[in-house]
C-alpha cells in the first residue's frame, strides 16, 4: 500500500520543546495538506503546499510553527516552544492537482502529540 | 468561523436500520461536498462525494441527498452493520484551485448488533 505516511505515529513531549513531524504522500501527488485536530472536533486546515512551493497558511498556525516540502515530495511540520493547548493529532493529506480538478484528499493516520 | 454545521453528535442505530447524518453550510462558492469514515487511531478515508449539480448519490449502502436552495446534505447509510460504527465528518470545498477541505465537527456512529 503506498497510501500517505506519517511519523512518528505518537510524540510525548514536554511543554517548550520542539517537535518535528514528517509526511510522505502518495508518489504522484504533488500537492500536499496539514490539518490538526482535536479531541471530539473535524480536522481543522493549517497549510497545503503546491509542489515545493507552501501556498497558503491557516491563521491557525502561529509563528511557533513551521512547515516545508523541500524537494516537493516528503514534507516536514515542525512547533518550536510546545504549548499544552498544541496537543492534538496532526493529520497530512496529498492529492493531485490537474488543470481541469483534484483529485480526492487522501489522509495519513496522523502524528498524535501530547504535550506534558 | 464556522462554515460548515453537522449533527447530530453522536448516533445509536441498531443493526438493519437507516442511519442519517446531516449537515448545513453556508458558503455557496463551496462546490464538492465529500465524506469522511474515521476509525479510532486512523485517519479520515473517503466514504462518498457529491457535487452540487446532483440532488443525489448512491454507492452501496452509502446515499448523499443534497438540498442546494436549503444549503444542506446528509448521508443515509442502509442497512447498518457493527462495522460501520465509526465517526463520520462531512465536508465542503470551496472553489478556485486550492483543493482545501472544511470539515464539519464528526458524527460518532454506534451500531448495535
Amino acid at each position: 500500500d503506498t497510501g500517505v505516511s506519517q511519523d512518528p505515529r505518537h510524540k510525548i513531549t514536554k511543554r517548550g520543546q520542539n517537535v518535528t513531524f514528517r509526511c510522505d504522500p502518495i508518489s504522484e501527488h504533488n500537492r500536499l495538506y496539514w490539518y490538526r485536530q482535536t479531541l471530539g472536533q473535524g480536522p481543522e486546515f493549517l497549510t497545503y503546499f503546491q509542489n515545493e512551493a507552501q501556498l497558503e497558511k491557516s491563521r491557525l498556525l502561529s509563528d511557533r510553527f513551521s512547515a516545508e516540502r523541500p524537494k516537493g515530495s516528503f514534507s516536514t511540520l515542525e512547533i518550536q516552544r510546545t504549548e499544552q493547548g498544541d496537543s492534538a493529532m496532526y493529520l497530512c493529506a496529498s492529492s493531485l492537482s490537474r488543470k481541469f480538478g483534484n483529485s480526492p484528499l487522501h489522509f495519513g493516520n496522523g502524528t498524535r502529540l501530547t504535550v506534558t | 468561523q464556522q462554515q460548515v454545521k453537522q449533527s447530530p453528535q453522536s448516533l445509536i442505530v441498531q443493526k438493519g436500520g437507516i442511519s442519517i447524518i446531516n449537515c448545513a453550510y453556508e458558503n455557496t462558492a463551496f462546490d464538492y461536498f465529500p465524506w469522511y469514515q474515521q476509525f479510532p487511531g486512523k485517519g479520515p478515508a473517503l466514504l462518498i462525494a457529491i457535487r452540487p449539480d446532483v440532488s443525489e448519490k448512491k454507492e452501496g449502502r452509502f446515499t448523499i441527498s443534497f438540498n442546494k436552495s436549503a444549503k444542506q446534505f446528509s448521508l443515509h447509510i442502509m442497512d447498518s452493520q457493527p462495522g460501520d460504527s465509526a465517526t463520520y465528518f462531512c465536508a465542503a470545498r470551496a472553489s478556485g484551485n486550492t483543493g482545501k477541505l472544511i470539515f464539519g465537527q464528526g458524527t460518532t456512529l454506534q451500531v448495535k448488533p
